[in-house]
């Protein structure tokens, strides 16, 4: 069974403050997402990594996938409130592009 | 983005009646999600579907079905709903466009009174 634990499940941190989390398998993917939800509202779409070792940026978020695609990272920057959320990283393998989901990391900014 | 929306919002319904759940979306992409998520257990695959009339099972899939019979629309049917499927239904579409990240709607409170 393919998992992906994510780590840690909660973070409370204060404005300004910078933090990573963390996505990790035993099993290889072909690409790995990363998501942000709000309460009340689905995931939405942050990022898509597909290569080993590729760093993307958006903005004060730093996406890094693991040199043997088995694990990936979020890195923000001067954390803001508006960066709270769930943030859930989930990766693609097999077929008809279903994804393993982690259950997520409970991120609090505060002001 | 493609436009993907999901009705009801909200439903309380009793315990054995059937009850159905609409997702559509405006663009014509292959692949589309249910999805259930629940407190410690996070987002599960119910059924999926990769064309018109073409669908599978997820890892919890008993006690519904869906169906497909045009690309914008995938229905969940929930047969004889009971208290255990009082949940957060999610609809998601696969998006060549971003590498095949998923898009969700808002989703669908259940709740099995």
């Amino acid at each position: 069974t393919q998992l992906l634990e994510q780590s840690p499940q909660f973070l409370s941190i204060q404005e300004g403050e910078n933090l990573t989390v963390y996505c990790n398998s035993s099993s290889v993917f072909s690409s790995l997402q990363w998501y942000r939800q709000e309460p009340g509202e689905g995931p939405v779409l942050l990022v898509t990594v597909v290569t080993g070792g590729e760093v993307k940026k958006l903005k004060r978020l730093t996406f890094q996938f693991g040199d043997a695609r088995k694990d990936s990272s979020l890195h923000i920057t001067a954390a803001q409130p508006g960066d709270t959320g769930l943030y859930l990283c989930a990766g693609e393998a097999g077929n008809n592009r279903k994804l393993i989901w982690g259950l997520g990391t409970s991120l609090a900014v505060n002001p | 983005d493609a436009g993907i929306t999901q009705s009801p919002r909200h439903k309380v319904t009793e315990t054995g009646t059937p009850v159905t759940l609409r997702c559509h979306q405006t663009e014509n992409h292959r692949y589309m999600y249910w999805y259930r998520q629940d407190p410690g257990h996070g987002l599960r695959l119910i059924h999926y579907s990769y064309g018109v009339k073409d669908t599978d099972k997820g890892e919890v899939s008993d006690g519904y079905s869906v169906s497909r019979s045009k690309t914008e629309d995938f229905l969940l049917t929930l047969e004889s709903a009971t208290s255990s499927q009082t949940s957060v239904y999610f609809c998601a579409i696969s998006d060549p466009r971003t590498g095949y990240g998923y898009t969700f709607g808002s989703g669908t409170r259940l709740t099995v009174v």
